[in-house]
């Protein structure tokens, strides 16, 4: 059984604060690590797509981070705001895989003004 | 440009039924995943289908079956429903050829209640 696994479940921080999570997976078999963003009431949406390692991604004040060999990625946001209070989900995809994606369970960010 | 559509949005089912879901791809995708999410896991593979067929499948009983039609779009169904398929089935669609490493467009999901 593959586990992903992502810390902490959920996350109280105060309007321009930085803050960051871990996704976990394992480190044989690697192909791609993904990172969604779900707001409630709404799909969840692709951040990155990460296939190397070494990987560094940003988009706008949010960035993420790839160690393919120890098995870890980083999720930063800088500055939040309360509109990036959502679950944010990581997900793999190993080499043997066609498509299938294994989620982790997600951490839920909420901003407060 | 429509984004990925499933219907319906809600679903109340007995225990026994049967259950269709539906879903239609972003415009220009060929390839369809399911996932359900039950409450507090992240999203679990059910299978993809790609050119009509069943290309990969995760550890999910016979009675999750799929189809997916000439337009590309999907059907989800299970049979013999229980207490326990209760939980958001997403629909997801990528684009043509590998999917692992392109991003997926996800729909707003059907949630079953099964009681």
């Amino acid at each position: 059984i593959l586990n992903v696994e992502q810390s902490p479940q959920s996350l109280h921080v105060q309007e321009g604060d930085s803050t960051n999570f871990t996704c976990s997976f394992p480190s044989s078999n690697f192909y791609a690590l993904h990172w969604y963003r779900w707001e409630t009431a709404k799909s969840p949406e692709a951040l990155f797509v990460m296939t190397l390692n070494g990987d560094e991604k940003k988009k706008g004040r949010i960035s993420a981070t790839l160690n393919t060999k120890e098995g870890y990625s980083y999720l930063y946001i800088k500055g939040s705001q309360p509109e990036d209070s959502a679950t944010y989900l990581c997900a793999f995809a190993g080499g043997t895989s066609y498509g299938k994606l294994t989620f982790g369970q997600g951490t839920i960010l909420t901003v407060h003004p | 440009d429509a984004g990925v559509t499933q219907s319906p949005t809600h679903l109340i089912k007995t225990r026994g039924q049967q259950v269709t879901l539906r879903c239609s791809p972003k415009s220009g995708h060929d390839t369809v995943s399911w996932y359900q999410q039950a409450l507090g896991q992240g999203p679990q593979f059910i299978f993809q289908y790609y050119e009509e067929e069943e290309r990969q499948r995760g550890n999910f009983p016979d009675r999750f079956s799929g189809h997916q039609f000439p337009n590309y779009s999907s059907e989800l169904n299970v049979n013999a429903l229980l207490l326990g398929d209760s939980a958001l089935y997403l629909c997801a669609s990528s684009s043509p050829g590998q999917t692992k490493n392109e991003k997926l467009f996800f729909g707003s999901g059907t949630q079953l209640s099964v009681l």
